[in-house]
């Protein structure tokens, strides 16, 4: 299946501070999507990415879609107590419908 | 507001036992997925479907589980028999075929003593 590596596996940072993280593929996505997962939910869409080179803002997050199509970054500025949970990226596999998810980036943001 | 529904919340069963998840999609959707997510191997694809087609269940072990949409209003996984090992939060999610994003629901947490 889908390789979606991410990084870092887990962060821990001050209130305020800006938070940087990543994913790369194995394969060429055509999609890149971030989600956010809180404890005992189920992740949710943040943003969506379609093509290569774009750059998407969501509030205090930006994401963007990697020139090589191989990868995908998220940035969260100004981090809020709020911001903590699992960060996934997920995109298409070879199949086009289904949606792969990448390993996880655990953000604990201290007040 | 739409969401997706999934029953029960939380489950826990015994070895043997068979086990059936269901999952009400977003009203409109015509594609559903199936996860299952662990500590240790993350979010992973069970089965998708596509108006109601399997299309892929490669990442669902054959032998026990079985993922069905008897229609467009229920998806249903089901374990049987279940195993220690199978003990995991398992998500349905729904979208739209051809388009990004799926929607989440809160899952089921299953566990087998």
């Amino acid at each position: 299946g889908q390789q979606l590596n991410q990084s870092p596996q887990s962060m821990f940072i001050q209130e305020g501070e800006d938070v940087s993280m990543n994913c790369t593929s194995s394969s060429i996505f055509n999609t890149w999507l971030w989600y956010k997962q809180d404890p005992g939910e189920g992740p949710v869409l943040l943003i969506a990415l379609y093509k290569a080179g774009e750059l998407t803002s969501n509030g205090r997050l930006t994401a963007q879609f990697g020139i090589t199509r191989k990868d995908s970054f998220l940035n969260i500025s100004a981090s809020i107590p709020s911001d903590v949970g699992i960060y996934f990226c997920a995109g298409p596999g070879a199949g086009a419908n289904n949606l792969f998810f990448g390993t996880g980036t655990r953000l604990t943001v201290i007040p | 507001d739409a969401r997706v529904t999934q029953t029960p919340r939380h489950k826990v069963t015994e070895m043997g036992q068979e086990v059936t998840m269901r999952c009400q999609p977003i009203l409109g959707h015509n594609t559903v997925f199936w996860y299952r997510q662990t500590m240790m191997q993350g979010l992973e694809l069970l089965a998708y479907f596509r108006n109601r087609a399997p299309l892929d269940d490669s990442g669902m072990p054959k032998d026990r589980f079985s993922a069905e949409m008897p229609d467009a209003t229920l998806a249903t996984l089901k374990i049987q028999p279940s195993e220690p090992r199978d003990s995991a939060v398992y998500f349905c999610a729904s979208g739209w075929f051809g388009a990004s994003g799926a929607f989440f629901g809160q899952g089921t947490r299953l566990t087998v003593v």
